[in-house]
C-alpha cells in the first residue's frame, strides 16, 4: 500500500536559517505529491503540490522537486521566519488505484525562534 | 470565501452519547472527506463521498456514519460516543480526486 515517511519532529531554527524537512514515499501508481501547513489553531492549507517526476512545486518561498529516483518530495525554504512555525504534512493522492485514498504523513512541527 | 465551515468547533459529549458533526463547502465541490486528527498519528480518513448521495469507507470507519443528501453537506454521525473518539475532526472538499483540499477549521470533540 501507500505511504508517507516524514522527518521526525520538532525541528527548532533560529529565523533566516534554512530549513529542510525530508519526506520520502510508497506508492503504487503514479502519485501527486503536496505539502500542507497547519498553523495553531487552524485546518490544513495546501502549500504546494507537483504532479510528475522532476515537478518543482514552489509557494512562499518553500520549494520542493519530485524526485522519482529517489522517491523523495523534501521540502526546503532558504530562510523561515517566525511566522513560518506550523505543522507541516507531506501527502500523496495515488491516481492508479480504485479506491481512493489521501495519504499523509505524520506531520513536522517547526519552531522559529526570533 | 467561506469555503469549508464546520458546525460545532467544539463539543464534550459522555460516552453513550450521540452526536451530527457539519460539514458545508460553497465552492460546488464533487468531492467531500472526514479525517480524524491525533497527536503522533497524523490524519486518518474516516469516510468519504465521489457525490451527492454516495459514501465510501476510509482508513478508520468503525463507530462512525455519514450522509451526503446535498451536495454541499457531508455529515458525520456518533451513534454512541467512546472515549477513543476523543480526536479533532476535519472536513475536506476537493474538486476532483486528485485535486488539492480544502480543509475546515477542525472540530474538537472530547468524550468523558
Amino acid at each position: 500500500g501507500n505511504s508517507v515517511t516524514q522527518m521526525e519532529g520538532p525541528v527548532t531554527l533560529s529565523e533566516e536559517a534554512f530549513l529542510t524537512i525530508n519526506c520520502t514515499y510508497t506508492a503504487t501508481g503514479y502519485p501527486s505529491l503536496f505539502w500542507y501547513v497547519q498553523y495553531p489553531g487552524e485546518g490544513l492549507q495546501l502549500l504546494l503540490k507537483a504532479t510528475k517526476a522532476d515537478d518543482k512545486g514552489s509557494n512562499k518561498g518553500f520549494e520542493a522537486t519530485y524526485r522519482k529516483e529517489t522517491t523523495s518530495f523534501h521540502l526546503e525554504k532558504g530562510s523561515v521566519q517566525v511566522s513560518d512555525s506550523a505543522v507541516y504534512f507531506c501527502a500523496l493522492s495515488d491516481r492508479g488505484g480504485s479506491n481512493y485514498k489521501l495519504t499523509f504523513g505524520k506531520g513536522t512541527l517547526l519552531t522559529v525562534n526570533p | 470565501n467561506a469555503g469549508v465551515t464546520q458546525t460545532p468547533k467544539f463539543r464534550v459529549l459522555k460516552t453513550g452519547q450521540s452526536m451530527t458533526l457539519l460539514c458545508a463547502q460553497d465552492m460546488n465541490h464533487e468531492y467531500m472527506y472526514w479525517y480524524r486528527q491525533d497527536p503522533g498519528m497524523g490524519l486518518r480518513l474516516i469516510h468519504y463521498s465521489v457525490g451527492e448521495g454516495t459514501t465510501a469507507k476510509g482508513e478508520v470507519p468503525d463507530g462512525y456514519n455519514v450522509s451526503r443528501l446535498k451536495k454541499q453537506n457531508f455529515l458525520l454521525g456518533l451513534e454512541s460516543a467512546a472515549p477513543s473518539q476523543t480526536s479533532v475532526y476535519f472536513c475536506a472538499s476537493s474538486y476532483g480526486l486528485d485535486q488539492p483540499q480544502h480543509f475546515g477549521d477542525g472540530t474538537r470533540l472530547s468524550i468523558l
